[in-house]
């Protein structure tokens, strides 16, 4: 069955330093992967995302995720977070249905940042 | 942004109640879904619709039902709302089927007393 994992409910990382979230999946094909984000009260923004290509892929606010097939993984990386960045964080993988795609999503980390 | 709404954005219900949730899309989207949020399980499907009439299930499609008589809207019922149903419920849309991200509404806060 299709699934995703998120290994840490909670991270706390200091503002300035740099962000790693982990994401693992289990998929039988090829997977569309995604990384939204959800600040409090407010729906999910959409970071980034994985179709095909080169597995290092770009998103919004500075965000960038790189999928590796071989240990089913698409971390979400950030160089320098700021205090903004506070909020949670959802890998979801795409689950093809008889009509359309549905979402996978993981529980979610929380990422707080000190200053 | 994606032109979603739902309607209401907050209600409390009664246990037994019927209740109707609303989502309202102005992007002429062919797909769309209903998801819940509960803390520690992140969000699940419900209902999706592929299109106008076509509906399928989601893992969590216990004591729901859903309609789509037009494109634009998507409406999630619950016949007799329960305690276990207090939950965030978020909308979606996605233009096309397969890869496409899909867009969410800004969610529906529902607690069943």
């Amino acid at each position: 069955a299709q699934s995703v994992t998120q290994p840490d409910i909670h991270i706390t990382v200091s503002e300035g330093a740099s962000l790693e979230l982990r994401c693992n999946y289990s998929y039988g094909a090829t997977p569309y992967l995604f990384w939204y984000v959800q600040s409090p009260g407010q729906g999910l923004q959409l970071l980034l995302k994985y179709f095909s290509g080169d597995t290092l892929v770009q998103g919004i606010k500075g965000f960038e995720a790189e999928f590796k097939r071989s240990q089913s993984s698409f971390n979400l990386r950030k160089p320098s977070v700021h205090w903004s960045d506070a909020a949670e964080y959802f890998c979801a993988v795409g689950a093809h249905r008889q009509a359309g795609t549905a979402l996978i999503f993981g529980k979610g980390t929380t990422l707080s940042v000190s200053s | 942004d994606a032109g979603i709404t739902q309607s209401p954005r907050h209600k409390v219900t009664e246990t037994g109640t019927p209740v109707t949730l609303r989502c309202h899309q102005t992007e002429n989207h062919r797909y769309m879904y209903w998801y819940r949020q509960d803390p520690g399980h992140g969000l699940r499907l419900i209902h999706y619709s592929y299109g106008v009439k076509d509906t399928d299930k989601g893992e969590v499609s216990d004591g729901y039902s859903v309609s789509r008589s037009k494109t634009e809207d998507f409406l999630l019922t619950l016949e007799s709302a329960t305690s276990s149903q207090t939950s965030v419920y978020f909308c979606a849309i996605s233009g096309l089927a397969g890869h496409n991200e899909q867009f969410f509404g800004p969610g529906t806060r529902l607690t069943v007393l």
